[in-house]
């Protein structure tokens, strides 16, 4: 069973960029959630995604958008990129219909400069 | 909205002491409540869960009891090793959301 992966692992974009985060869900999973984990925080609800549409957002500027693929992989994209979306990002993919756990990828450090 | 509090770091201990690290959490209705755990480097791993009043869960020596009386959900484990070394997160997920509300974290010091 191949767990969820993220790619890059690290990158660095200067402040006004554009950046886009990519996610494979676990094997059998179809949700996927992002969370963003500032330095010393806990991780935060950004967004979900399930049959390819949103399915609930925290509090993040639409600036932060995403996209679900039909093999349930999953885009982050954050536009006009400020010092403060330094962080890492998490994915983490589910069963909607089961448990509903959710199972963490190993992120991507994002760095603004 | 719903919260998790978690006790402040760094909680430094010598191997095969006590740890316990408190966690509280406000929130409607029976949320399901989790730990999970952060090695240094990595993402979050699912530690252990409950999903009811009174439901203990357990997993590698760690254990932590729903306590709905007092909104708690403290982790514990009666001898920590070195390896145990890493940051615990307690979280919440509402039966109808979805989506995970983390505490701030806890960073475990194991000293040998």
């Amino acid at each position: 069973e191949t767990g969820v992966t993220q790619s890059p692992t690290h990158l660095i974009k200067t402040r006004g960029q554009q950046v886009t985060l990519r996610c494979s869900s676990q094997s059998g999973h179809n949700t996927v959630s992002w969370y963003q984990q500032a330095l010393g925080q806990g991780p935060q609800f950004i967004f979900q995604y399930y049959r390819e549409e949103e399915n609930g957002r925290g509090n993040f500027p639409p600036r932060f958008s995403g996209l679900q693929f039909p093999n349930y992989s999953s885009e982050l994209n954050v536009n006009a990129l400020e010092l403060d979306d330094s962080a890492l990002y998490l994915c983490a993919s589910s069963f909607r219909g089961g448990t509903y756990e959710q199972y963490f990828g190993p992120g991507t450090r994002l760095t603004v400069t | 909205g719903d919260s998790v509090t978690q006790m402040e770091g760094p909680v430094t201990l010598s191997e095969e002491a006590f740890l316990t690290i408190n966690c509280t959490y406000t929130a409607t209705g029976y949320p399901s409540l989790f730990w999970y755990v952060q090695y240094p480097g990595e993402g979050l791993q699912l530690l252990l869960k409950a999903t009811k009043a009174d439901d203990k869960g357990s997993n590698k020596g760690f254990e932590a009891t729903y306590r709905k009386e007092t909104t708690s959900f403290h982790l514990e484990k009666g001898s920590v090793q070195v390896s145990d070394s890493a940051v615990y997160f307690c979280a919440l997920k509402q039966a109808a959301g979805n989506k995970l509300t983390f505490g701030g974290g806890t960073r475990v010091l194991v000293k040998p």
